[in-house]
């Protein structure tokens, strides 16, 4: 099925521990976002990347990494995760470009992280 | 921050019409305004956008003032399944990386 898959779907960490959050999607999007969802609240920006090299911070960037090097993949990289970092973490896709004008998002299921 | 204001929460009763509103009214030329849900802790879901006229599809009907201030997502007879956050966003025309979900309407459709 067309869409945006993330894995894993649950997981539980140390704190120090790091691991990556993995997002694909097979929709030939060029834009790829992560976000992260912390209880009762929306949705906030952490990277996101215009196209396949490209990477750019959003609005709560300190203490993941991203990295782009194929269109379908954009994975997210927790490199010493701290409680703070518990969250729901969501992956978008979307086309870029001079087709970004009117359209929309298309997010994945999920990756419900918790850091202990 | 968001440039979106919405209430908090709100009720239907099933079978009715949902008309959530929204106000932005900071909102430029350029801007379009769009709608997503969130059902229980799923992805977001699109649900419908537009510039400047009254757009409608399957799901609902999104009517913006003529000053565009303002915003109205309507779900024409809702359902039980409808329960759900609703956000309005506001996004510019060619910049995907600023699409801000604020808290959002929590939407309570009841039997």
């Amino acid at each position: 099925n067309a869409g945006v898959t993330q894995t894993p779907k649950f997981q539980v960490l140390k704190t120090g521990q790091s691991m990556t959050l993995q997002c694909a999607q097979d929709m030939n999007h060029e834009y790829m976002s992560w976000y992260r969802q912390d209880p009762g609240m929306g949705l906030r920006l952490i990277h996101y990347s215009v196209g396949a090299g490209i990477t750019d911070q959003g609005e709560v960037p300190n203490g993941y990494n991203v990295s782009r090097s194929t269109t379908e993949d954009f994975p997210l990289r927790l490199l010493s995760a701290a409680p703070s970092q518990t969250s729901v973490y969501f992956c978008a896709s979307s086309y870029g470009g001079v087709k970004s004008g009117s359209v929309s998002y298309t997010f994945g299921s999920g990756t419900r992280l918790t850091v202990v | 921050d968001a440039k979106t204001t919405q209430p908090p929460s709100m009720d239907c009763a099933e079978g009715r019409a949902a008309n959530l509103p929204c106000n932005h009214s900071t909102i430029s030329g350029n801007e379009y305004v769009y709608w997503y849900r969130q059902i229980h802790s799923q992805g977001p879901q699109y649900i419908i956008h537009g510039l400047k006229n009254n757009e409608t599809n399957e799901m609902a009907s999104l009517i913006i003032t003529e000053d565009r201030k303002s915003s109205t997502l309507i779900l024409p007879h809702a359902t039980l399944r409808d329960t759900a956050v609703y956000y309005c966003i506001v996004r510019p025309m060619y910049n995907n990386n600023d699409m801000r979900f604020g808290a959002g309407t929590r939407l309570t459709v009841k039997p």
